[in-house]
């Protein structure tokens, strides 16, 4: 079984500054690695993936996340937010042929 | 090239009543997921349609049901409608069961009165 634990649920920030978003997983294979974002009754929109090969991966809107697999965790960043980039932001794992499995989200809120 | 897309956009169904929501993957995948986002409560993974066949069920009850179709478009029946079942549903695909991303539709709000 696998499983995703998003660490924080509301993440506020100032527009310009750095944020981490935490996640952490549970699996017992190899698994794939992901970020969504959904804005305001919308779906959900692909931001990165780690599949395997190079630990950080870049994704779009100047997101990247680091996977490091000692620690089971795969946290976002971004090293200056936009007020544009208020959403709620999912991880979610894979492993094999099998469904995503998400996180409850975190909600992150950049004021000016 | 057309993404997922979900149909209807909002759907409003009174108590006891039944709905179905209708989802088209991507062109070329055979995966669909289907998921319950409810307020408060993340996103509930429902079913899992791969090659026509139901691959793999949530935990929720029997009235929630769907099928994929030979073109791999996909519905989802809940019946006998409980007002917590007032939710946005999202349908995604991929490409199969190991694909390695799944694209989201838009999703449809239902509302239960």
């Amino acid at each position: 079984a696998q499983s995703v634990t998003q660490l924080d649920s509301q993440v506020p920030v100032f527009e310009e500054a750095p944020v981490e978003l935490r996640c952490n997983y549970s699996s017992s294979v190899s698994v794939y690695l992901f970020w969504y974002v959904q804005y305001p009754n919308q779906g959900l929109q692909l931001l990165l993936k780690y599949l395997s090969g190079s630990t950080l991966v870049k994704g779009i809107n100047g997101f990247e996340a680091e996977f490091n697999k000692s620690q089971t965790s795969f946290h976002l960043r971004k090293p200056s937010v936009h007020i544009s980039d208020t959403a709620e932001y999912f991880c979610a794992v894979k492993s094999g042929y099998s469904t995503l499995t998400f996180g409850k989200g975190t909600m992150l809120l950049v004021s000016p | 090239e057309a993404g997922v897309t979900q149909s209807p956009t909002h759907l409003i169904k009174t108590r006891g009543q039944q709905a179905t929501l209708r989802c088209s993957p991507i062109s070329g995948h055979t995966s669909v997921y289907w998921y319950q986002q409810a307020l408060g409560l993340g996103l509930q993974f429902l079913l899992w349609y791969d090659e026509g066949e139901e691959r793999n069920r949530g935990n929720f009850p029997p009235r929630f049901s769907g099928r994929q179709f030979p073109n791999y478009s996909s519905e989802l029946n809940v019946n006998a409608l409980e007002l917590e079942d007032s939710a946005l549903y999202l349908c995604a695909s991929s490409f199969g069961g190991q694909g390695t991303e799944a694209f989201f539709g838009q999703g449809t709000r239902l509302t239960v009165v």
